[in-house]
């Protein structure tokens, strides 16, 4: 079956513009985490959502990164007057349930370049 | 902070040779997991291992976990040049809201030569 899916594959923006990446769980996936991969700080947890449990934002780095997920499937990670510190590669994660032992699956991610 | 500790940082050893590397971790866990990834993109898991295990195999690969010791190794035996790639391990805490959260190692980057 399909793997997850991110796009775009690469994105170039310009200091102060919103971004929006998107990402394509595994169908049936439950669980989705947002993660963030930086030169700097390694990879590093950004949001999780779980079925329709308010999502945990606590690895959202401030107010200019927020992320929905619609209908508990497709989900959007949006960055708002992006930085030049928020060149990373994205990276979106999912897996089947609420359970705690199960293998997480990623995506290719998104590489973001901010000039 | 929870983030996993890994060595070595780089591992260059010749084709057919044996690779270790161990990843440290300071919390409880449910389980340790761990990831390639080749070329900057995309994880692949490997394999998981649990807390309540000590070891486990698959192909290639040997995993322990020493949860007295807060710490884990990963084995790859008769390394190939398409092992190649950078490893992390991950942990995935016990306890919290955050069910299945990975906290990420450095990583490891192992080079094969041919």
């Amino acid at each position: 079956g399909a793997g997850v899916s991110q796009s775009p594959s690469n994105k170039v923006t310009e200091k102060g513009k919103d971004v929006e990446l998107r990402c394509d769980p595994i169908s049936g996936h439950t669980a989705l985490y947002w993660y963030r991969q930086s030169l700097g700080q390694g990879l590093e947890f950004l949001i999780y959502f779980q079925g329709n449990s308010a999502p945990d934002k606590s690895g959202l780095p401030s107010d200019r990164f927020s992320a929905e997920r619609t209908g508990g499937s497709v989900s959007t990670l949006t960055i708002q007057r992006t930085q030049q510190e928020d060149s990373a590669v994205y990276l979106c994660a999912s897996r089947p349930g609420g359970g705690r032992l199960e293998t997480q699956y990623f995506g290719p991610g998104t590489r973001l370049l901010v000039l | 902070s929870q983030q996993g500790e890994e060595d070595p940082q780089a591992l260059s050893i010749q084709e057919g040779e044996n690779a270790t590397m161990n990843c440290s971790y300071k919390t409880s866990i449910n389980n340790l997991q761990w990831y390639r990834q080749n070329s900057g993109r995309g994880l692949v898991h490997l394999i998981l291992i649990r807390s309540n295990e000590r070891e486990k195999h698959s192909g290639r690969l040997r995993v322990t976990l020493d949860t007295s010791k807060k710490s884990s190794s990963l084995l790859i035996t008769a390394s190939r040049a398409a092992d190649t790639a950078s490893y992390f391990c991950a942990i995935s805490n016990a306890g919290g809201t955050s069910y299945g959260k990975l906290t990420f190692g450095q990583g490891t980057i192992l080079t094969v030569h041919p």
